[in-house]
């Protein structure tokens, strides 16, 4: 079935980068774009950014911009989010999430499948 | 600058029925959303997608008592038959210039 697979918790020093995967099972994978959203504890959903799997076209949230970058591996239908400088307040749960493409393009469509989440705790 | 405002709470008893918002701000009145559920400890599930005319196209598996509905800026979830399991955060989201997501904040359903 279509899903959403993400890696495994991690717990990290400040000032350390964490990489976080997103593989994509059920559905082609270059059709759609992915974006990553995290959710601090007890607080809403904040986007991070996108990144289209047809080309690795990018676009970051920009309180985010210099510190994420976003790739994808179309050999194994995997999307990465890596996050450097972390701080105590990147400590969240993170998820991966599709939207459909039209054609090649970006299309403003919704987010229909999300991965399960990944816990990323940043502590001394 | 597009913005998303929801209630931070709604409450309605079970087998009732419960009306959720989620306004956009001033100039986007023709903008798509989606709903979006997050069930206690758990990830958030797509519910639907709703454009600004009110046709909207639901999730894989989403019942019929989740339906939506709009009106100029506003855009409407409304749940029929409340279920304990509808006990859930539900976020509205959509798409700014240049491939900029929102949500807002989050609206906390209780079911009494």
């Amino acid at each position: 079935q279509v899903q959403l697979v993400q890696s495994g918790a991690e717990v990290k020093k400040p000032g350390a980068s964490v990489k976080v995967s997103c593989k994509a099972s059920g559905y082609t994978f270059t059709s759609y774009g992915i974006s990553w959203v995290r959710q601090a504890p007890g607080q809403g959903l904040e986007w991070m950014g996108w990144i289209s799997a047809y080309n690795g076209n990018t676009n970051y949230a920009q309180k985010l911009q210099g510190r994420v970058t976003m790739t994808t591996d179309t050999s194994t239908s995997t999307a990465y989010m890596e996050l450097r400088s972390l701080r105590s307040d990147d400590t969240a749960v993170y998820y991966c999430a599709r939207d459909k493409l039209r054609g090649r393009y970006f299309a403003k469509d919704a987010f229909d499948i999300w991965g399960q989440g990944t816990m990323v705790t940043v502590s001394s | 600058q597009l913005v998303l405002t929801q209630s931070p709470s709604a409450s309605a008893s079970l087998g009732a029925s419960v009306k959720l918002t989620c306004t956009l701000s001033s100039g986007h009145s023709s903008y798509a959303i989606a709903w979006h559920q997050q069930q206690p400890e758990k990830g958030p599930r797509y519910l639907m997608k709703l454009n600004s005319d009110g046709s909207h196209s639901k999730g894989d598996g989403i019942p019929d008592r989740f339906s939506g509905s709009s009106s100029g800026a506003e855009r409407y979830l409304t749940i029929s038959s409340l279920q304990s399991e509808d006990e859930a955060d539900y976020y509205c989201q959509t798409w700014g210039t240049g491939i900029h997501g929102v949500f807002g904040g989050g609206t906390k359903l209780t079911v009494l």
